[in-house]
């Protein structure tokens, strides 16, 4: 079964500064990644989505990310943060089974920007 | 409708009674996915409709919890009984096509429920 781990439950950042966010995955074969975030009171939005191909991932709002599969890892980055990217991020594994993606979540980073 | 649409938003129950909540999925979406969201916790899977039938309900936490799509879009979750640990905020998602797993899922805004 695949897991996804988050290290970090909360960061903060200065408004302008460098964002990185840490992700590692457990699954057997070639995963689909994905890293969500969510509003307080909303739902998930997708940010960006990998399934095969280039390794660097951009996505939406300036995000990108990266999978390294030597390191498990699938870490979101952002060069500089603005104050409305505060909220929580979640990095989530999906395997295909009977031609659907049963998806699981991380336990979520929480990402405040300070002036 | 433009997104997937949940209702309610906000569910206050007494423990004990029986509550449903509503997900209507993007038109034409054939996949849809049931989430329970703990505080401080990321979703997790619950149960998983292809149309109208419920392919994979292995997230269920116990029989107290039960889903129907009967026409294959709209989907009603059902908790009997509720108890204080079922408070969380249910995530109803939804996708595009049936056959390929690289769909991403489209969220709605969830149903928070609190039972007292």
């Amino acid at each position: 079964a695949q897991s996804v781990t988050q290290p970090d439950i909360h960061i903060t950042v200065s408004e302008g500064a460098s964002l990185e966010l840490r992700c590692n995955y457990s699954y057997g074969a070639t995963p689909y990644l994905f890293w969500y975030v969510q509003s307080p009171g909303q739902g998930l939005q997708l940010l960006l989505k990998y399934f095969s191909g280039d390794t660097l991932v951009q996505g939406i709002k300036g995000f990108e990310a990266e999978f390294k599969r030597s390191q498990s890892s699938f870490n979101l980055r952002k060069p500089s943060v603005h104050w409305s990217d505060a909220a929580e991020y979640f990095c989530a594994v999906g395997a295909g089974s009977g031609g659907y993606q049963k998806v699981t979540f991380g336990t979520g980073t929480k990402l405040q920007v300070i002036p | 409708g433009a997104g997937v649409s949940q209702s309610p938003r906000y569910k206050v129950a007494k423990r004990g009674q029986d509550v449903a909540l509503r997900c209507d999925p993007i038109s034409g979406h054939v996949s849809l996915f049931w989430y329970q969201q703990a505080l401080g916790q990321g979703p997790e899977f619950l149960t998983y409709f292809q149309n109208e039938a419920q392919l994979d309900k292995s997230g269920l936490p116990s029989d107290r919890f039960f889903a129907e799509r009967p026409e294959g879009s709209v989907s009603t979750l059902k908790i009997q009984r509720t108890q204080q640990e079922d408070s969380a905020v249910y995530l109803c998602a939804s996708s595009r096509r049936q056959g390929l797993s690289n769909q991403p899922q489209h969220f709605g805004d969830g149903t928070r429920l609190s039972i007292l």
